[in-house]
Order: C-alpha cells, then sequence, then structure tokens
C-alpha cells in the first residue's frame, strides 16, 4: 500500500511532443505529490508538486494532473524540448509522515 | 550560494573497510535524509534526521550509521557490514520534516 507505480520506464519523444507519465498509489493519506527531474551525475530536483485539493496544476511547460478517485497523477511536458531529456521522478508522501515514497523513474528522452 | 555540498563525488571502498561521505548543508533547514539510488530504481530512504541530535532509520539501514552533532552536517558512514554498497547516495534536506525536501550532487560509491 505504500507503492507509487511509475511508468513507462523510458519514453523517447520527438521535439514539440507532449510525453506524458503517469504514477498510480494506493494509500489515501497520501496528500503530496512531487514531481522531479533528475540529470545524469546530478540529484534529483524538484520540478512541480500538487495537493489533491486541486486537479491540475501547471507551472510554465510542465502540468501535473490529479485524479483522486482513480489515484493517479500525470506529468506532461508541453512543447518538449532536448534540454528536458533527463529521468522523472514521481513520489508521494502523507502530512503525518516525511517519509517520500518514490516511483521508479522515467528516462525520458526528447530527440531533436 | 544556498545549498547542500555532499562529497566526495566518488568514492572506492575496499572489502572491510567502513567509508564516511560528507553530506553539509547552509539552508538553516532542521531535516537531512540520506538516500540510496540503484539504476532502475527509485530513491530508497537510508536515514533521516528531522533535528540535531536526533535520527531515525529509514527502509535500508542495516549496514549504515550516520550522526547529527551540527545542524548543517549529517554524514554517513558505510560499514563493513553493507555487503552490497555499490550505489549513488543521495543527500537532502528541507525546512522541516514533510517540506520539499532539496537534494545534493550525490556520490558514487564503488568497491575495489
Amino acid at each position: 500500500q505504500q507503492q507509487v507505480k511509475q511508468s513507462p520506464q523510458s519514453l523517447i519523444v520527438q521535439k514539440g511532443g507532449i510525453p506524458i507519465i503517469n504514477c498510480a498509489y494506493e494509500n489515501t493519506a497520501f496528500d503530496y505529490f512531487p514531481w522531479y527531474q533528475q540529470f545524469p551525475g546530478k540529484g534529483p530536483a524538484l520540478l512541480i508538486a500538487i495537493r489533491p485539493d486541486v486537479s491540475e496544476k501547471k507551472e510554465g511547460r510542465f502540468t501535473i494532473s490529479f485524479n483522486k478517485s482513480a489515484k493517479q497523477f500525470s506529468l506532461h511536458i508541453m512543447d518538449s524540448q532536448p534540454g528536458d531529456s533527463a529521468t522523472y521522478f514521481c513520489a508521494a508522501s502523507s502530512g503525518s509522515n516525511y517519509q517520500l515514497i518514490w516511483g521508479a523513474g522515467t528516462k525520458l528522452i526528447i530527440k531533436p | 550560494d544556498g545549498g547542500i555540498t555532499q562529497s566526495p563525488k566518488y568514492l572506492f571502498r575496499k572489502e572491510g573497510q567502513n567509508v564516511t561521505l560528507s553530506c553539509e548543508q547552509n539552508l538553516n533547514h532542521d531535516a537531512m535524509y540520506w538516500y540510496r539510488q540503484d539504476p532502475g530504481q527509485g530513491l530508497r530512504l537510508i536515514y533521516y534526521s528531522q533535528i540535531v541530535n536526533d535520527f531515525q532509520k529509514g527502509d535500508i539501514a542495516e549496514g549504515y550509521s550516520v550522526s547529527r552533532e551540527k545542524k548543517e552536517s549529517f554524514p554517513l558512514t558505510v560499514t563493513s557490514a553493507q555487503k552490497n554498497p555499490t550505489a549513488f547516495y543521495l543527500c537532502a534536506s528541507s525546512i522541516q520534516a514533510s517540506q520539499p525536501q532539496h537534494f545534493g550532487d550525490g556520490t558514487r560509491l564503488s568497491i575495489l
């Protein structure tokens, strides 16, 4: 019940396309859902996060869609660029617990 | 520049040897964390500390030890009891537990 399942494992998209990465969870106590971006040899960087009181959040070209009833959330990258090529991780936590539960990651490649 | 500094970037361990990974932050964050990252997997929590002189085991604490004598420092020792230490180790901090986590650029540990 503590797992966060992330898919796909890898994704290749042409420049300008809209890659979509999906995550699903079981624990209904989760109330914080961040996405992190990681480049090779670097630590993850917080990209965008959402709480379950909203169904969508946008920051620049990045959008999180959240479906509370389905217990799923996804990351969309609009007008994708080669510089967006990285590994993306979703995560979840509950207010009563410090611990972030991480998805396994999606390696995204944007082809020029 | 505020941030999290991990050192060294690369570290090699001989059989039966303990090694210590450094993590220093100047963000004035109360909470600090150590994660292990293996290829194709999400981050797994080793230890976390919510406040100076206090720390708790995460999911995979066996073979590791930590100390938190100063707010800005949270060193991780990989002991000889950790039989499979080869991994990328990431340190993170947050203002308080359950707040967004910020990461250092990691230490890659290998066995000689």
